[in-house]
């Protein structure tokens, strides 16, 4: 299958600094973004979908200047946590699919365990 | 809206013992239908899936059937093994535009050996 490959696997920061997870596809087109959070006891929440060159479409509860969504090429999206607390400490999974093409799965990254102290 | 449930887990199995996960989903039109597996600390991995009524995915040992009229999407699997401890996700997702996929809460399996 396709091919999705997020950085950093782990971080741990600072509370008051900003991370940036860096999420690309290495072999195909990916038109669409989603950016998961994924709470203990293993349940994926959604926070927001991103189409290539346009503006992230965040759900309802996320505050999108806490989380920047950047999706300028068709290989590259980052997720920024801006001033990060300790409440944001999660694993962040990032996916990725191209609608254009007949199949319709999304492939997924390795997830980011990210930690603020 | 779209929706997918999976049963309740931990899952707790012996070694060579049969699987059954359920999962059932409700959606308008004709959605494929996946199962995705999640091993610890790591992302998601597309373990099957099944793009129309009555086909079967499988891979690994691992199969499920697309069945319409129960809208059901099981995954089973004859004798698992302890390496398959993880923790499966059922999904539903349409093709075209920008449909989000629709997942399960995930059910975790565990296996003893």
């Amino acid at each position: 299958g396709a091919v999705v490959s997020q950085h950093p696997s782990r971080v741990i920061c600072k509370s008051g600094t900003s991370v940036k997870i860096e999420c690309r596809s290495l072999d195909f087109q990916a038109t669409t973004m989603f950016w998961y959070r994924q709470f203990p006891k293993q349940s994926l929440m959604l926070m927001a979908t991103s189409n290539e060159g346009s503006k992230a479409t965040y759900e309802q509860g996320v505050e999108k200047d806490k989380f920047l969504i950047n999706h300028a090429s068709l290989t590259l999206s980052t997720l920024t946590v801006t001033s990060a607390h300790p409440e944001d400490s999660s694993f962040y999974i990032c996916s990725a699919r191209d609608w254009r093409q007949l199949n319709t799965e999304a492939f997924f990254g390795q997830g980011t365990r990210l930690t603020v102290v | 809206g779209d929706s997918v449930t999976q049963m309740e887990g931990p899952v707790t199995l012996s070694e060579e013992a049969f699987l059954t996960i359920n999962c059932t989903y409700t959606a308008t039109g004709y959605p494929s239908l996946f199962w995705y597996v999640q091993y610890p600390g790591e992302g998601l991995q597309l373990l099957l899936k099944a793009t129309k009524a009555d086909d079967k995915g499988s891979n690994k040992g691992f199969e499920a059937t697309y069945r319409k009229e129960t809208t059901s999407f099981h995954l089973e699997k004859g004798s698992v093994q302890v390496s398959d401890s993880a923790v499966y996700f059922c999904a539903l997702m349409r093709s075209g535009g920008s449909y989000i996929p629709t997942f399960g809460r995930g059910t975790s399996l565990i296996v003893h050996p």
